[in-house]
């Protein structure tokens, strides 16, 4: 089956600075993934779509200077949080479509 | 405006007892309905994927039945297990569009 690899499963850093998580698909080639950001005992809420060799489409009210994203291949996109601050603080989830939406497994982010 | 109500927020029940979870949705064009497993600090799994046509789709000890008519689902969760505590999110596509619940955090109790 479709598999999503998300790393780091967890990060711990300094406010100001940048952290990036990737996302790649084992075992397909996804042109699309999309970002989440999950806060406790909330349900996902999409933050960006992904697309290869193409810019990324954000969700209002979602910096796309603070969250960059690139997707330069079929098999991985990532995300990076810029000058990270502790409000940033969040579990992130990546997913790609491949006869339906496979979710990696999650970074939680934690912003000091 | 989609959107996806789930109940209950969360539910406590003992092990080897059986629940009932609901999704109701204001969902167009609807294209299909996903439940999904949440454990803690993970990503989603999937549980079940139904189309219009279909209003029924079992995974094991997991049930899931959907209404198009009156745009609802139930999941149902047969003989609990203390593994099968977690969020359980139901997932709404209008195309490439998807809307979530807000889930319902099962606990199962020894």
């Amino acid at each position: 089956g479709a598999v999503v690899s998300q790393h780091p499963s967890w990060v711990i850093c300094k406010s100001g600075t940048s952290v990036k998580i990737e996302c790649r698909s084992l075992d397909f080639q996804a042109t699309t993934m999309f970002w989440y950001r999950q806060f406790p005992k909330q349900s996902l809420m999409l933050m960006a779509t992904s697309n290869e060799g193409s810019k990324a489409t954000y969700e209002q009210g979602v910096e796309k200077d603070k969250f960059l994203i690139n997707h330069a291949s079929l098999t991985l996109s990532t995300l990076t949080v810029t000058s990270a601050h502790p409000e940033d603080s969040s579990f992130y989830i990546c997913s790609a479509k491949y006869y339906g939406y496979t979710f990696g497994s999650g970074t939680r982010l934690t912003v000091v | 405006k989609n959107q996806v109500e789930q109940s209950p927020q969360s539910l406590i029940i003992l092990e080897g007892k059986n629940c009932t979870l609901q999704c109701n949705y204001t969902v167009s064009p609807f294209s299909n309905l996903r439940w999904y497993k949440q454990d803690t600090g993970r990503g989603p799994v999937s549980l079940t994927i139904m189309t219009f046509s279909e209003n029924t789709k079992s995974n094991g000890r997991y049930t899931a039945t959907l209404d198009a008519d009156t745009k609802q689902s139930s999941l149902h969760i047969t003989a609990s297990q203390l593994s099968d505590s977690a969020s359980y999110i139901c997932v709404v596509s209008a195309g490439n569009m998807l809307t979530f619940g807000g889930g319902t955090r099962l606990m199962v109790k020894p």
